[in-house]
Order: structure tokens, then sequence, then C-alpha cells
């Protein structure tokens, strides 16, 4: 099935520092959303988006809805231990057509 | 709240047998439910789509007589592998859509380990 292609596929960096990861299509989707996965669970949603060009914050975390509707960008500010993980990025038509496309991911993994 | 659960965790079983996977929605009724497998270090791909009292729309290359798929309750669907091998050893994962949304809440996976 298709995928997006979400990057970097993985990310080292020290905490404090900040994150910036994203994720394009070669369609349009009408939502965007940004999942994180811990090991051995399911994904946790952490940022929908719902208009083009729109910025949404959720404390730490940034996301924005690309103006073309083909791709979306997460940041993590000011990173923590518990930011590591997975990232997925997930794209929706809506409109009655519910399935979730789902990135490649991103895998953050923090140097103490 | 809009909590998922599912049962088991996980499971251990021999080739050749068949195991049942429970997605339930505990404190919302879901009109819609998916089921996702995830292979090691692979991202989450959509296998099917269930709705409540109704047959569930299968991706392409996702068989529907070996993964049977089950949505009797606006509470319950169940994902039974049939004739289970060592490549259907995955992690499978369900979402449940609350009535009137589009959100998709996930459970926490069932790790299935065949041998």
């Amino acid at each position: 099935g298709q995928q997006l292609n979400q990057s970097p596929q993985s990310m080292f960096i020290q905490e404090g520092e900040d994150v910036s990861m994203n994720c394009t299509s070669s369609s349009i989707f009408n939502t965007w959303l940004w999942y994180k996965q811990d090991p051995g669970e399911g994904p946790v949603l952490l940022i929908a988006l719902y208009k083009a060009g729109e910025l949404t914050s959720n404390g730490r975390l940034t996301a924005q809805f690309g103006i073309t509707r083909k791709d979306s960008f997460l940041n993590i500010s000011a990173s923590i231990p518990s930011d590591v993980g997975i990232y997925f990025c997930a794209g929706q038509l809506g409109f009655g057509n519910e399935k979730l496309t789902f990135g490649t991911g991103t895998r953050l993994t923090i140097i103490p | 709240g809009a909590v998922v659960s599912q049962h088991p965790s996980r499971v251990i079983c021999k080739s050749g047998t068949s195991v049942k996977i429970e997605c339930r929605s505990l404190d919302f009724q879901a009109t819609t439910m998916f089921w996702y497998r995830q292979f090691p270090k692979q991202s989450l791909m959509l296998m099917a789509t269930s709705n409540e009292g109704s047959k569930a729309t299968y991706e392409q290359g996702v068989e529907k007589d070996k993964f049977l798929i089950n949505h009797a309750s606006l509470t319950l669907s169940t994902l039974t592998v049939t004739s289970a091998h060592p490549e259907d050893s995955s992690f499978y994962i369900c979402s449940a859509e609350r009535r009137g949304e589009e959100t998709q809440y996930f459970g926490p996976g069932t790790r299935l380990l065949v041998l």
C-alpha cells in the first residue's frame, strides 16, 4: 500500500536540542496527523491539522499543514528523554474516507 | 476519554492454528474500526476497515479468508488469523472511530508470534 515519505529516518540528538521532521506525499490529503509510538505500544495522537497552511502547537510540539496539502512538518523544541520514540505522520482524505495512510516513521534517540 | 483495548497483548501459537484478537472501545461507540499490521521497524499498514453490522473492506493484497474480521457490536471487533504461519508474525493494531468523529483512537497492539 501507499506510504508517505518521512525524513529523516532517524535522529540522534542531545537533550535540550530542537527537532524537526517532515512528511511528503505525491497526492493531497485534507487532514494531516502526527503520532508517536513507544516500543510495543499503539500510536498516540500528538497533533491534528485540518486546514492547508494551518500551524498548530501542543506544548513543545508544533506542526504545520503544507499549503500544497502534500506535506507537513513537526517540530519538537527543547527535547527531553521522554520524547524518545518513533514519530509517524499520517494523511487522511476525509469526507467519508477515513482511512489513514502512514508515513515511514522517524526514530528519535536522545543521547544523554 | 477514548480508550481502546486489545486482547491478548501478546500470543504465541503453533503454525497451522488460528488466533483471535479482540479490539474493544471501552468508553465510546465505534461505528468503524480499522485493523493494521506492523512488521518490525516498519510503518503501520492498513489491512481492513470494519463497519458494525456489515462485511469488512479489505485492502489490496490482504486475504479476507485468512484474516477474518467480525464487527458484531459498536464496541467490539475481532480479527482471526486462520491457519497462522510464521510469516504472519507481526504486531497487529486496531483503531476505533467514535461515532460522529473522524479521529481514530488506537489500541495498544497485539504481538503475534507463530512458531
